[in-house]
């Protein structure tokens, strides 16, 4: 399986900071169609997983833009440029490139 | 707007099986762009994919459940289900529902849409 590591484990931010989140995989996610299956979630407290980044750097619909995602192969990050109070929970990265489909073990993000 | 429900048991006897069944709706479960997904999540832990199946019935599996999981899928009633067999505690976990994206057309290679989740608890 392709093993997801995610880092930190916890970051207290401040709001209007910015705030950035690795994730890195134990092989390529980089497909010959040019695309790195890697996507982002945010799970809320109480909430299901939502979509925010797909195929690496690419927003979900309804995603703000102070949201964005970048990197290549087995490196990638989640940036949020200003963080709000509504952006607290534990965020994942997943790879979609094999099955089974892994998630990074989570990063929680709180407000200072 | 696409939404899924899980519903079923919420507590199972060990060593029975788990019956979950995912309805949905404001989508058409035989498009040819979606896989309909199982993700458990146990108690305070990370994300785990179980599997999906297609709408023609192609399943895949985590190879950690193989064993045990079945999905099927009804077309006619818009459902999708998962079967777990020879549960332990340690099956206990909050089952998802999900849609998983294979097209340009929407998220490629995400779960766009989950449902709520369901608690299954396994204890006798």
């Amino acid at each position: 399986d392709v093993v997801m590591t995610q880092s930190p484990l916890s970051l207290p931010v401040t709001p209007g900071e910015p705030a950035s989140i690795s994730c890195r995989s134990s092989q390529s996610l980089l497909q010959s169609d040019g695309y790195n299956y890697l996507d982002w979630y945010l799970q809320k407290p109480g909430q299901s997983p939502q979509l925010l980044i797909y195929l690496g750097s690419n927003r979900a619909s309804g995603v703000p833009d102070r949201f964005s995602g970048s990197g290549s192969g087995t490196d990638f990050t989640l940036r949020i440029s200003r963080v709000e109070p509504d952006d607290v929970g534990v965020y994942y990265c997943m790879q979609a490139l094999l099955t089974p489909e892994t998630f990074g073990g989570g990063t929680k993000v709180e407000i200072k | 707007q696409v939404q899924l429900q899980e519903s079923g048991p919420g507590l199972v006897k060990p060593s029975q099986t788990l019956s979950l069944t995912c309805t949905v709706s404001g989508d058409s479960i035989s498009s040819d762009v979606f896989y309909w997904s199982w993700i458990r999540q146990h108690p305070g832990k990370g994300l785990e994919w179980i599997g999906y199946i297609f709408h023609s019935g192609r399943t895949y599996y985590n190879p950690s459940l193989k064993s045990r999981v079945t999905i099927s899928v009804d077309t006619s009633m818009n459902q999708f289900s998962l079967d777990l067999n020879s549960v332990t505690a340690a099956d206990t976990a909050v089952y998802y529902c999900a849609r998983y994206c294979t097209s340009t057309s929407c998220p490629k290679g995400g779960f766009d849409y989950w449902g709520q989740g369901t608690l299954v608890t396994v204890s006798s």
